[in-house]
């Protein structure tokens, strides 16, 4: 089983929808996650960390489910710029420095 | 503040070449990483670097080298170039401690070996 799942998608949403995309961890230890945000061709992007249930900014909420293991991502009231891939990121908590990436979840907001 | 700087931006290689990616980061960052991103597999780390005078590997470490060159610089090379390596390659960086764990891209290297 790989570090980390996602979904690839698409996720085909118009605007204004909300919509929620998945990541599966294998390492029940692990104490933090991370959301980075990757716009074609370019770097990826911190987005949201969380270190506890859960975080919130604006339209953007994270949340921890431990006991299945997976963090998820909502995004309210979609824009076009959101269209994105959204990776997250699972650091075992035996080696903080092994920054292991999901392959990502593409969204495409649609007009 | 330039951040995280790689060269070259493009590269393309015979296959059996050999080439250095170089990386430099001007944030003061303790560790330091390569990783490779392939059309729908994510990124995949290649090596690290924890600290100054140390490097491990990551997921994909076959056929890369890794240099530690002091706090500022991480060069990855490619010894005898083969065309899986074909990829774009990023370099990050990120400060220890918790509260710090946002890692700071490079733009990317395309590499095209032939």
């Amino acid at each position: 089983r790989k570090e980390v799942e996602q979904d690839p998608g698409p996720f085909n949403v118009p605007e204004g929808a909300t919509v929620a995309f998945n990541c599966t961890y294998s390492n029940s230890a692990s104490q933090s996650f991370f959301w980075y945000r990757q716009d074609c061709r370019k770097e990826p992007k911190l987005l949201m960390s969380v270190y506890s249930s859960g975080n919130e900014d604006g339209r953007f909420t994270a949340q921890l489910n431990r006991a299945s293991q997976y963090i998820s991502l909502l995004i309210r009231d979609s824009k076009l710029s959101d269209s994105a891939t959204y990776l997250c990121v699972v650091p075992p908590r035996e080696n903080f420095n092994k920054f292991y990436f999901g392959s990502g979840t593409k969204l495409n907001v649609k007009p | 503040n330039a951040g995280v700087t790689q060269t070259p931006k493009f590269q393309v290689l015979k296959t059996g070449q050999s080439m250095t990616l170089q990386c430099a980061q001007d944030m003061n960052h303790n560790s330091m990483y390569w990783y490779r991103q392939d059309p729908g597999m994510g990124l995949r780390l290649i090596y690290y670097s924890a600290s100054e005078g140390t490097t491990d590997k990551g997921e994909v470490p076959n056929g890369y080298n890794v240099s530690r060159l002091n706090k500022r610089e991480f060069s990855l090379r490619l010894e005898s170039a083969a065309p899986s390596q074909t990829s774009v390659y990023f370099c990050a960086s990120r400060v220890l401690g918790t509260g710090s764990e946002k890692l700071f891209f490079g733009s990317g290297t395309q590499l095209s070996v032939l």
